[in-house]
């Protein structure tokens, strides 16, 4: 089955200090890569979605790029109210049947001091 | 225009009894996913609705767990003779057709605690 992994699993930053987050993925044919944030007792949030290697989403102060193996999140000058669990997912899809899932990532807890 | 809503928002069930978590999809959404999400653990797909039918559950447990999306109404997630290890964060999310590609829309989740 189609495998994604995050690191780190947490990351301390200071205001204004820029990092990156990094998703690994191996499936048999990419059909979407999605980043997602995720507040405490909240619903992940739909941030990007990637399809194709060399491609970049920005939103703010977040980019995300993707290469063949893996996705970056970079989060430039970050504020404290950009601490959150950062989700990554790629999406997988049966040829035949009309299914389609997510698969998710365990997530990068970052929290941004002042 | 509201989100995707869940009700509600806490549950809490003692061990044996029945667990029913509703999902009202955004307005003219057609397609409902379940997902949950234990402590330490990334989200874990569950099911795959479109109005009355179920297209994937693959990720269901063989027992005690069911799902419905009827022509009316919100979806559910029915939970027979819960246990502790069914205390987690469950989500639905919706989308307006299969293969979008601005992401699923998710609610803020049922968290569930068996007592």
């Amino acid at each position: 089955e189609d495998q994604v992994t995050q690191s780190p699993e947490a990351l301390r930053l200071q205001e204004g200090e820029s990092s990156s987050l990094n998703c690994s993925y191996t499936v048999s044919g990419l059909r979407g890569l999605f980043w997602y944030r995720q507040d405490p007792g909240k619903g992940p949030e739909f941030l990007f979605t990637l399809y194709s290697a060399g491609e970049e989403k920005e939103k703010e102060r977040l980019k995300a790029t993707l290469t063949k193996k893996e996705s970056f999140l970079h989060i430039t000058a970050p504020k404290p109210e950009d601490s959150a669990t950062y989700l990554c997912a790629v999406r997988w899809v049966l040829t035949q049947g009309g299914s389609e899932k997510l698969v998710f990532g365990k997530g990068t807890k970052l929290t941004v001091n002042p | 225009n509201a989100g995707v809503m869940q009700n509600p928002r806490h549950l809490v069930r003692r061990r044996g009894q029945e667990a029913r978590l509703r999902c009202s999809p955004m307005k003219g959404h057609s397609h409902v996913y379940w997902y949950r999400q234990l402590p330490e653990e990334g989200l874990k797909f569950m099911v795959y609705l479109q109005k009355e039918n179920i297209i994937d559950e693959s990720g269901m447990p063989k027992e005690r767990f069911s799902a419905e999306f009827p022509k009316e109404g919100p979806s559910i997630l029915r939970i027979q003779q819960v246990v502790r290890g069914d205390s987690a964060a469950y989500f639905c999310a919706s989308s307006l057709e299969r293969g979008v590609t601005y992401g699923y829309t998710f609610g803020s989740g049922t968290r569930l605690t068996v007592v």
